[in-house]
């Protein structure tokens, strides 16, 4: 267990639908990161949020969006899903982002 | 931008046999550098990290890195693998600027395969 935790594990959706994942950080770290990997696009950075703001934005479609709460828990929510968005979604979370991040165990999305 | 380049997308090696994984970087100024390991089926686990000081940094599992700042290189090696080392490695790189540090940025990964 790296004390960063994601859920739901699995989620098998239609196209068109919108998903929540879920993401609570280590105890302590103020960073979250979200990644998306996939098989084609290998790891790709979406966001990023500090202590409840948004601080880098990498490749994340119009279609995503992400917050990060009070209680420093991230949701990533995806919408209009496509086929093409079937992949992992990983959370990190680090201090400060200067140590490296610990991952959680990721989210598998398949969208049908 | 910052960009990481793994050069092998497949390796097979039998039990034993020595490793080398090379990573490439493009960013000119202060960086972190990481590897990390993800296992089938787990998430990414950090293997080892360099910030500054001695170039050659030894992580877990018998793992070390040599970062060559002229050729903006880190490049994983073990003297010898196990079945066990089967997964998928990932060189990352940050950069630091005004006492912060940007996202990481991946490597594409390479997939070794360790053969009993």
């Amino acid at each position: 267990d790296s004390g960063v935790t994601q859920t739901p594990k699995h989620l098998i959706t239609a196209t068109g639908q919108r998903v929540t994942l879920r993401c609570s950080p280590r105890s302590g770290d103020l960073s979250v990161y979200w990644y998306q990997q996939s098989l084609d696009q290998g790891l790709q950075f979406l966001i990023q949020y500090y202590n409840g703001e948004e601080r880098a934005k990498g490749n994340i479609l119009e279609r995503f969006s992400a917050q990060q709460f009070p209680d420093l828990h991230s949701e990533l929510n995806l919408s209009s899903l496509e086929l093409g968005d079937s992949a992992l979604y990983f959370c990190a979370s680090s201090p400060n982002g200067m140590d490296g991040y610990t991952f959680g165990s990721g989210t598998r999305l398949t969208v049908v | 931008a910052q960009s990481v380049s793994q050069h092998n997308h497949h390796v097979i090696l039998s039990e034993a046999a020595s490793l080398e994984l090379g990573c490439n970087y493009s960013y000119g100024g202060t960086v972190n550098l990481f590897w990390y390991v993800q296992y089938p089926g787990q998430h990414l686990q950090l293997l080892l990290k360099y910030f500054s000081g001695d170039p050659l940094v030894k992580g877990i599992k018998g793992f070390e890195a040599e970062f060559i700042k002229s050729k903006f290189s880190f490049n994983l090696r073990k003297p010898s693998v196990q079945w066990s080392d089967t997964a998928e490695y990932f060189c990352a790189v940050n950069s630091l600027s005004a006492g912060t540090a940007s996202k990481l940025t991946f490597g594409t990964g390479t997939r070794l395969q360790v053969t009993l």
